[in-house]
Order: structure tokens, then C-alpha cells, then sequence
């Protein structure tokens, strides 16, 4: 089946790591993505791992996958207020990076002062 | 350059009532995306298009269908609207389907409301 499971609200405080996870069920993607949706604003992709990496670090961000637990996590190191946003987990169900993608709920993430 | 622009941005229909949404892809984009975001949840896929044909259909009945253009815009049509169609309607545009590497990026968005 389809599914994309992710925790619905997360709090950290500011200067404080931030780690979001999800868990995924189709093992065949080839990519997965983290999304960031800020109140009012359209998606906005935040990063991408190819399904054959275990580690992709950009900046701030580091994403870690356990193809074998189907599990993806996003650290966000040093949040910051304008990290508050709902993050989803994402996965494409196709070949190609634009394919069918299928969203999980969203993470909602507060800063806490 | 233009990102994905979608209109209107806002709108009210009543149950039973018709509405069409637009998309305009970014230059260059031929593939047109569209998902439904109700309040609380994430976006779903609705149908996606490339090349004026369907390629993609998700689990939504026949009152919703679409078309692209010629010009590789778009428009999502619902039928007889029922309250639960309520919701943020997100169109995504994308470069080539058949490349690997394209991302879909996406619009703001049609906040939908059915009283």
C-alpha cells in the first residue's frame, strides 16, 4: 500500500536540533523528500535523498535513511524562528521525481523561545 | 521569472455548485500536477498531466476531472460540490516527465470553500 506516517506536532527550542521522522511503505521509490509548508505559502522542497544513500547533508539540514526499517528522519541543527513550518514526508510513486507523490500529514514544528 | 500561478485564490461555492480552477506551469514546464490539501492533512494526488494527455489519476471520483492546454496550463474541474471538498487545491508544474532529474514545483495554491 501507499502510506507515509510522520508525527503530527514537534516543539524545540530555539538553537536546539530539531529531528522530524517518518516512516515510509513503498520500497521501490527511488527518491525521497522532505517538504516545508509555511502558514499562507505554497510547498516549498526543502531536500531530496536518493533511495540508495543513507546520509545527505545540506547546510543546516541532515537527512538519514534506514531503507531496511523504511524510516527517514530530517535534523534541522540550530532552529531557528523561521524554521516554524509543517514539514511532510514525501515519496514519489514512479520512476520519475515528479510522479504520483504521496504526502504524509505533516510535522508541525514550534519554536519555543 | 514566474513560479506556478494558480487562480483564484480564494473562493465560496455552494453544495451542488460547479468550479474550475487554473494553473499556469512555469515557462518551459509541460507537465501539470494537481492535488488536494484538506485542513490537517497533506496534499493527496488528484491527476497529473503531460503533454495535453493524462498520465496519472489518484483515488478521486468522476465529479473531478481536468485538462491541459495547448500552452500547457491547466484547469481542474469539480461537480457537484459536496462540503468535503473543502479544502487548499495545489497545482505543480514540472519540465519533462521523462527526465529523472525534474522537480515539481508548486503553486500557492486555491483555497476552496463549500457552504
Amino acid at each position: 500500500g501507499e502510506d507515509v506516517e510522520q508525527s503530527l506536532f514537534l516543539s524545540v527550542r530555539e538553537g536546539d536540533s530539531s529531528v522530524i521522522n517518518c516512516t515510509y511503505t513503498d520500497s521501490s521509490s527511488t527518491y525521497l523528500y522532505w517538504y516545508k509548508q509555511e502558514p499562507g505559502a505554497g510547498l516549498q522542497l526543502l531536500t531530496y535523498i536518493f533511495s540508495n544513500m543513507d546520509m545527505k547533508q545540506d547546510q543546516r539540514l541532515t537527512v538519514l535513511l534506514n531503507k531496511k526499517d523504511k524510516h527517514l528522519s530530517l535534523r534541522i541543527a540550530d532552529t531557528q524562528t523561521g524554521d516554524s513550518a509543517i514539514y511532510f514526508c514525501a515519496e514519489p510513486l514512479g520512476v520519475n521525481r515528479d510522479d504520483k507523490i504521496i504526502f504524509g500529514k505533516g510535522t508541525r514544528l514550534h519554536i519555543l523561545p | 521569472d514566474a513560479g506556478v500561478t494558480q487562480s483564484p485564490t480564494h473562493l465560496i461555492k455552494t453544495r451542488g455548485q460547479q468550479v474550475t480552477l487554473r494553473c499556469s506551469p512555469i515557462s518551459g514546464h509541460k507537465s501539470v500536477s494537481w492535488y488536494q490539501q484538506v485542513l490537517g492533512q497533506g496534499p493527496q494526488f488528484i491527476f497529473q498531466y503531460y503533454e495535453k494527455e493524462e498520465r496519472g489519476r489518484g483515488n478521486f471520483p468522476d465529479r473531478f476531472s481536468a485538462r491541459q492546454f495547448p500552452n500547457y496550463s491547466s484547469e481542474l474541474n469539480v461537480n457537484a460540490l459536496l462540503l468535503g471538498d473543502s479544502a487548499l487545491y495545489l497545482c505543480a508544474s514540472s519540465t519533462n516527465r521523462d527526465r529523472m532529474n525534474t522537480e515539481a514545483f508548486f503553486g500557492q495554491g486555491t483555497r476552496l470553500t463549500v457552504v
